[in-house]
């Protein structure tokens, strides 16, 4: 399997732009999850979906993002207009959530830079 | 929620085992305890996850205390690839990661 696949790798694009970031989950995999880090917040949690359904987007900053999954071996996460502070790294990570077992494996990551 | 604590940073001799030692004393009866690392420009990776035993596979061992109240992960012979930000994670009540930190390995030649 090649494992979850992102696109772009990177992306600078200038304020006020839309910016679509892309995903290709694991084959057979059933749960999906976008997330951000930067260096001052580390790690975060923006939106997972189960079965194609999006479950949680407490996560998800502002209207300004949003997440699709329009079937089970695609997602995209949209930003619109972009701003300078949604610089971060994106990554898309997906897991077969069974009973016991909730590991998720990530993506290289999309490198978004906003001017 | 568990949480866990670990030391901001750490380093080990190239060659020698690696022990990660985490708290987390807020871990309830079911909740697993997972491990990922992230290599510098790269996606968080998968290592191991742990209840109650022990556990080992290709990558690292995990050791939990009977309590259950901290763990240690243990590279048993560590090479300079293994430079990385090591997180010991728990889970919300949703079955959600919930990421700390991490601590900064660093193997030296």
């Amino acid at each position: 399997d090649a494992g979850v696949i992102q696109s772009p790798r990177h992306e600078v694009t200038e304020m006020g732009q839309e910016v679509t970031l892309r995903c290709k989950p694991i084959s057979g995999h059933n749960s999906l999850f976008w997330y951000r880090q930067t260096m001052m917040r580390g790690l975060e949690l923006l939106i997972y979906f189960n079965n194609n359904v999006p479950i949680d987007d407490s996560g998800m900053p502002e209207d300004r993002f949003s997440a699709k999954m329009p079937n089970a071996s695609f997602s995209t996460l949209k930003i619109q207009p972009s701003e300078p502070r949604d610089s971060a790294v994106y990554f898309c990570a997906s897991s077969l959530r069974l009973a016991g077992s909730y590991e998720q494996y990530f993506g290289p990551g999309t490198r978004l830079t906003v001017t | 929620d568990a949480k866990t604590t670990q030391p901001p940073s750490m380093d080990c001799a190239e060659g020698r085992a690696a022990n990660l030692p985490c708290n987390h004393s807020t871990i309830s009866g079911n909740e697993y305890v997972y491990w990922y690392r992230q290599i510098h420009s790269q996606g968080p990776q998968y290592i191991i996850h742990g209840l109650k035993n022990n556990e080992t596979n290709e990558m690292a061992s995990l050791i939990i205390t009977e309590d259950r109240k901290s763990s240690t992960l243990i590279l048993p012979h560590a090479t300079l690839r293994d430079t990385a930000v090591y997180y010991c994670i728990g889970m919300d009540s949703n079955y959600q990661l919930i990421w700390g930190a991490g601590t900064k390995l660093i193997i030296k030649p």
